[in-house]
Parts: C-alpha cells; sequence; structure tokens
C-alpha cells in the first residue's frame, strides 16, 4: 500500500473509445503527476499538477486530457488512441516540487492495452 | 536534452552475492538522483541522494553519489531472491531559476534477478 490508489488496474480499449483512468493520493501531498512505462523504454514523464494548477506538459499528444480537481485526484482522459499508446502507466504524489527533498510516490499502475 | 544512463542493464546473480549498480547523469539543472526499486508493480522509493559522499544505508542496501563524476552506485550486499527486480534511476532537476516542478529524468533500469 503504497498511498496513491490507482483504477482501473487493467483496461483493454478500442481506439474509438473514450475511457478514463483515474488516481487518488491519501498522503496529504499537494502535487501529482502522470507517467508512462512502455515496454523496453525508461520511465517518461507526462503532466505534473501543483496545488491544482498544470505545472508541466511534457509535449503529450491531446489524446490525452488530464484532470485535477483537488490536490487529492487526478484523472487521465483517454480519446481515439492508438495501439503505440499500449503502457503502464503511473501516477505518483509528492509533498511540493518547489521544498528540497521531495520525494515522489508512485501508485500500482494501470495496464493499458489497445486494441 | 537530460540524459540518465544505468548499467548493466540486467544482472544475474546468485544468492549472498554482491552487487553494484551503476547510474550516471548528463542534466542541467541538478538537484538530487533517486533510487527506486520496481517488482511488477508501483516503483518503491529507496534513496534520495542531493549532496556527494554522504552514503546513504537501509539494512542490505546502500549508495552513494559522486557529483564530480555526475554519478552514483547502489550497493546490495548478501542478495536474498527476494532482491530481484528493476532498479530505477532517476534525476531530478531545476529551471534555469532554481525551481524544480518535481520532473523526474528516468534511466532503463538495471533487471537483477538473484537465483537460490
Amino acid at each position: 500500500e503504497t498511498g496513491v490508489t490507482q483504477t482501473p488496474r487493467h483496461l483493454v480499449m478500442g481506439m474509438t473509445n473514450k475511457k478514463s483512468l483515474k488516481c487518488e493520493q491519501h498522503l496529504g501531498h499537494n502535487a501529482m503527476y502522470w507517467y508512462k512505462q512502455s515496454a523496453k523504454k525508461p520511465l517518461e514523464l507526462m503532466f505534473v499538477y501543483n496545488f491544482k494548477e498544470q505545472t508541466e506538459n511534457n509535449s503529450v499528444p491531446s489524446r490525452f486530457s488530464p484532470e485535477c480537481p483537488n490536490s487529492s485526484h487526478l484523472f487521465l482522459h483517454l480519446h481515439t488512441l492508438q495501439p503505440e499508446d499500449s503502457a503502464l502507466y503511473l501516477c505518483a504524489s509528492s509533498q511540493d516540487p518547489g521544498v528540497p527533498g521531495n520525494t515522489i510516490y508512485f501508485g500500482e499502475g494501470s495496464w493499458l492495452t489497445v486494441v | 536534452e537530460d540524459k540518465v544512463v544505468q548499467s548493466p542493464l540486467s544482472l544475474v546473480v546468485h544468492e549472498g552475492d554482491t552487487v553494484t549498480l551503476n547510474c550516471s547523469y548528463e542534466v542541467t539543472n541538478f538537484r538530487s538522483l533517486l533510487w527506486y526499486k520496481q517488482e511488477k508493480k508501483a516503483p518503491t522509493f529507496l534513496f534520495m541522494l542531493t549532496s556527494s559522499g554522504i552514503e546513504k544505508k537501509s539494512g542490505r542496501l546502500s549508495s552513494i553519489l559522486d557529483k564530480k563524476e555526475l554519478s552514483s552506485i547502489l550497493n546490495i550486499t548478501a542478495t536474498q531472491t527476494g532482491d530481484s527486480a528493476i532498479y530505477l534511476c532517476a534525476v531530478e532537476v531545476t529551471n534555469a531559476g532554481g525551481t524544480s516542478y518535481g520532473k523526474l529524468t528516468f534511466g532503463q533500469g538495471t533487471i537483477l534477478t538473484v537465483h537460490p
């Protein structure tokens, strides 16, 4: 139990579907993140939200749309994805990126398969 | 472009062996280096290193940062089968003004397999 909970754990979707990934953190943190882990590639940052404001968009295609209604919840809305978007999507949180010693804690991930 | 490279990419040892995993980085504005362990699920935090030459230790695991060589090592002594995992190294950077947005740049990971 990492304090960062992701649902669903596994998702299979067609290229025309619309689905969402959900993340909730119970650590009282102020920053939340989406990372993508593809086979044989390093973990890659997608989005950062700090105090509900998006502070980083790492050139992510618009078919991925994040939403952060409050500091405890983060969504990733998925629309018209491609098979190469199949990957493990990891949510993470941390206390405050502006503070030295900011440790980032990860959830268990959502395995996404696009067919 | 910020870059983190880990070596070796994979390692197979027997229980009781000692292993050393390497991480080197080329980044513009270094803030900290982190090690994570990933076993088919969430990467779990091991160490955060910010100062050169100060060893961090947790049980059989230890790590040290060398800012002059832009590298870090993770040592595991008396390995056990439960140490089998992917070990990830990541570097946090700041912008030119010294502000961090919590962005981690990860290496490819080292796959460690410990046989009984």
